[in-house]
């Protein structure tokens, strides 16, 4: 079946923009993760659902970003004001029902570049 | 200091020999690890979880040192495909969230 996909594949934008980045988990999966993931580093945890509600956002750097996932499917990650240190590799995965038995699946990740 | 801390490489071998890398965590609460692959700009995949008693799947062993806090992967008999960079994981204690290491990077030649 189909993968954990996310669109776009790269966004190139300006300091200061706005910018949405989506997420479509496996179907049938309640989790979902965000993480980004920084030129030479491991991908570093950012929010996590389950269902429509955040089991955990300690992973969100500051208030410009935020994350939903109004009918439990699709999230969408937004960050106001990006700054040039926000480039990196977005990744999102879901996993069945979350938790320490579930495998994370990776979607292909959205390469975002702040100029 | 980083809760996943790894050697980042890159280690350089020739097909067929063995490799191992390595891998601390800094909470000692931690109850789940894993090792993920990651190829050039692709995503991380799961390799493999690591459990107390170890565990093997074909050329690829995992060992986990409670006491140390520290976790291994063994990559015998080296292939080409094998290149790749290899994360070392573990569960947060919130049951939801993976902890990364840096990553190892593994080339492997000719």
């Amino acid at each position: 079946g189909a993968g954990v996909s996310q669109t776009p594949s790269n966004k190139v934008t300006e300091k200061g923009k706005y910018v949405e980045l989506r997420c479509d988990p496996i179907s049938g999966h309640t989790a979902l993760y965000w993480y980004r993931q920084s030129l030479g580093q491991g991908p570093e945890f950012l929010i996590y659902f389950q269902g429509t509600g955040a089991a955990d956002d300690s992973g969100l750097p500051n208030d410009r970003f935020f994350a939903v996932r109004p009918e439990g499917s699709v999230s969408t990650l937004k960050i106001q004001r990006t700054e040039r240190g926000d480039s990196a590799v977005y990744l999102c995965a879901s996993s069945f029902r979350g938790g320490s038995t579930d495998t994370q699946y990776f979607g292909p990740g959205t390469r975002l570049t702040v100029l | 200091r980083k809760e996943v801390e790894q050697d980042p490489g890159p280690f350089n071998v020739p097909e067929g020999a063995t490799v191992a890398f390595n891998c601390t965590y800094s909470n000692s609460a931690s109850q789940s690890f894993f090792w993920y692959r990651q190829d050039c700009r692709k995503e991380p995949k799961l390799l493999m979880s690591v459990y107390s008693s170890g565990n093997e799947d074909g050329r690829f062993t995992a060992q986990l040192n409670r006491a140390s806090q520290y976790i291994s992967l063994l990559i015998r008999d080296s292939k080409l495909s094998d290149s790749a960079t290899y994360l070392c994981v573990v569960l947060g204690n919130q049951g939801g969230k993976l902890i990364f290491g840096q990553g190892t990077e593994l080339s492997v030649k000719p």
